[in-house]
């Protein structure tokens, strides 16, 4: 099976721009997870999809948000960036409990 | 909410030494403890996984044991080689759904 894909891989954004990422599980995953990967912060949890619904939620701010597409496919979006957002962001898909990374997007706010 | 730490933040060994790395964890609902493998650039890998309702498992080299009377859990390496140098990361998540909390990470070096 393939695996985990992100797009776009490498993204620079200014601030007060939005953007929009993009996972694409694995087949037959239903639930897609993205976490933030940061020097200081480390690997935080953002929010979970499963089946369309947003099942778990992180604590982050309301500029960053999600959905779930009927092909278990999920975004993510992050409006009026901040140069604190700059990050890895990670997504992660599951069958059962085993998360499963694809290769990241890494997002630069200058 | 859950919070994992992680200990040492970093450890250097000798190729052929083996290599602990430990976790605590706070919440006593996580029964889910995975590791996780960071290569520089490269993404998380699933190494080992253990479940609340055993105490150890082991995979060739690495071996994983859970102790939910103390809320901790750790990583054995033995044997270690080179191409074992990596950014090692634990987690816990529970029966809430696929949410992980993970601890801050080790950078273990391996020296030839």
């Amino acid at each position: 099976k393939a695996g985990v894909t992100q797009t776009p891989r490498y993204l620079i954004k200014t601030r007060g721009q939005q953007v929009t990422l993009s996972c694409s599980p694995i087949s037959g995953h239903r639930s897609v997870s993205w976490y933030q990967q940061t020097p200081g912060q480390g690997l935080q949890f953002l929010f979970e999809y499963f089946s369309e619904t947003q099942r778990n939620k992180g604590n982050f701010p309301g500029r960053f948000s999600g959905r779930q597409f009927s092909n278990s496919r999920s975004e993510m979006n992050v409006s009026t960036l901040e140069l604190g957002d700059s990050a890895l962001y990670l997504c992660a898909s599951s069958f059962s409990d085993r998360q499963y990374f694809g290769p990241g997007t890494r997002l630069t706010v200058l | 909410g859950e919070n994992v730490e992680q200990h040492p933040s970093t450890l250097s060994v000798q190729e052929g030494d083996s290599a602990v790395i430990k976790c605590t964890y706070s919440d006593s609902a996580s029964n889910y403890f995975p590791w996780y493998k960071q290569e520089l650039g490269k993404r998380p890998q699933l190494i080992i996984d253990i479940r609340s309702n055993v105490g150890e498992k082991k995979d060739q080299r690495i071996a994983v044991t859970l102790n939910k009377t103390a809320k901790h859990f750790s990583l054995h390496i033995t044997e270690t080689q080179p191409e074992d140098s990596a950014v090692y990361f634990c987690a816990a998540g529970s029966d809430a759904g696929n949410m992980l909390t993970f601890g801050g990470g080790t950078r273990l070096m391996v020296k030839p």
